[in-house]
């Protein structure tokens, strides 16, 4: 089992669209979770850290689920410029001060 | 955030050379940096965990000897691929550890290898 699974997609959706991805982890001693985005031939760029009681920034919703090991983005009203591939990204743990990667979730919006 | 610069952003080559190239945190300090590769439509491979004033630790697969990696200072990390060939071509990225901001890792814009 990897230690982030996420989704693939792609996701196809139009404009205006609601969206969601999800995330799973399996460290259960995991200590900070984030989501980045990472355009074509580009680097990844952080797009908000990920806390329990939930957090929120604009059009973006992050939740976290310690009790299930899971992770959620939630994008409101979809702008083609959203259209990357997110990734889920987890922090520390057993196994010391490690940072894991998800293989990302492809997102395209359409007009 | 924070800002991690990355340097050369693309490079070509001959195979047999080696290339080096760094990556600073330009306006904090980290102890920690990575080194990441990406290949085409793949996911980011971590290579390496440097650490300032030690040996850097390398993934499972990775060649130490052909990966030198070197954190001098508190801002500086380099990689040299040494002896390079055309299938250590990829999308070289690296990232610095902000303790101060949770952990969060920002990353430099990546360097391009292209060995002919």
């Amino acid at each position: 089992r990897k230690e982030v699974e996420q989704d693939p997609g792609p996701f196809n959706v139009p404009e205006g669209a609601t969206v969601a991805f999800n995330c799973t982890y399996s460290n259960s001693a995991s200590q900070s979770f984030f989501w980045y985005r990472q355009d074509c031939r580009k680097e990844p760029k952080l797009l908000m850290s990920v806390y329990s009681s939930g957090n929120e920034d604009g059009r973006f919703t992050a939740q976290l689920n310690r009790a299930s090991q899971y992770i959620s983005l939630l994008i409101r009203d979809s702008k083609l410029s959203d259209s990357a591939t997110y990734l889920c990204v987890v922090f520390g743990g057993t196994g010391g001060f490690k940072t894991i990667f998800g293989a990302g979730t492809r997102l395209f919006v359409k007009a | 955030g924070a800002v991690v610069s990355q340097h050369p952003s693309w490079v070509i080559c001959k195979s047999g050379t080696s290339v080096k190239i760094e990556c600073r945190s330009l306006d904090f300090q980290a102890t920690t940096m990575f080194w990441y590769r990406q290949f085409p439509k793949q996911s980011l491979m971590l290579m390496a965990t440097s650490n300032e004033g030690s040996k850097a630790t390398y993934e499972q697969g990775v060649e130490k000897d052909k990966f030198l990696i070197n954190h001098a200072s508190l801002t500086l990390s380099t990689l040299t691929v040494t002896s390079a060939h055309p299938e250590d071509s990829s999308f070289y990225i690296c990232s610095a550890r902000k303790e101060a901001q949770r952990n969060e890792q920002f990353f430099g814009p990546g360097t391009r290898l292209t060995v002919l």
